[in-house]
């Protein structure tokens, strides 16, 4: 799987556009991006996820350079409760040959605070 | 939030006492996983399962065990518990990969062992 390089830490202002980027420039074209969050304490959350389309559903938006090299997800209006650890991953749905599982490869992520 | 509970939820033990950690699913979701989260090092894979009694090693498998003997119980076990497995244990389940849509992972609330 590709690896990803994300900013250890970001802020952002309670009911702004948080944009987390992730640049993944050795994907390959099977590769899916996948987005995750950790709120503290918790087990991770699975937030959405592409393949070259931009992505949209009720919690996020993912915007995926042509090239697919980086990507962008987008909270659209923070809160309080979006303050977590971010991951995004990249990784193929399926291992090629064997017994086929969906392995998935947290990096550090970025440590997202969300301010009043 | 999907159907996944681990048990117990903190566990204090001493070196050398075995342990085991259990995770109950009531998604019949045919595949789970055991991670480990240490500070610096992100959730990282131990085992995983992809059917009753089918199991295989993950990234760092060594000094832990796993058993399916049903679809909704996965256990892992530490033989001799070390200092070193003091961590925060996360049961993951999810649908075949490649089966769905979306092949998101679905996670407990973790487990905090503290092995003295």
């Amino acid at each position: 799987d590709a690896k990803t390089t994300q900013p250890p830490s970001m802020d952002c202002a309670e009911g702004r556009a948080a944009n987390l980027p992730c640049n993944h420039s050795t994907i390959s074209g099977n590769e899916y991006v996948y987005w995750y969050r950790q709120i503290h304490s918790q087990g991770p959350q699975y937030i959405i996820h592409g393949l070259k389309n931009n992505e949209t559903n009720e919690m996020a938006s993912l915007i995926i350079t042509e090239d697919r090299k980086s990507s962008t997800l987008i909270l659209p209006h923070a809160t309080l409760r979006d303050t977590a650890v971010y991951y995004c991953i990249v990784r193929v749905p399926k291992n090629a040959g064997g017994t086929s599982y969906g392995k998935l490869t947290f990096g550090q992520g970025t440590i997202l605070t969300v301010h009043p | 939030d999907a159907g996944i509970t681990q048990s117990p939820r903190h566990k204090v033990t001493e070196t050398g006492t075995p342990v085991t950690l259990r995770c109950h699913q009531t998604e019949n979701h045919r595949y789970m996983y055991w991670y480990r989260q240490d500070p610096g090092h992100g959730l990282r894979l131990i085992h995983y399962s992809y059917g009753v009694k089918d199991t295989d090693k993950g990234e760092v498998s060594d000094g832990y065990s796993v058993s399916r003997s049903k679809t909704e119980d996965f256990l892992l076990t530490l033989e001799s518990a070390t200092s070193s497995q003091t961590s925060v244990y996360f049961c993951a389940i999810s649908e075949p990969p490649g089966s769905g849509p979306n092949n998101e992972q679905f996670f407990g609330p973790g487990t905090r062992l503290t092995v003295l």
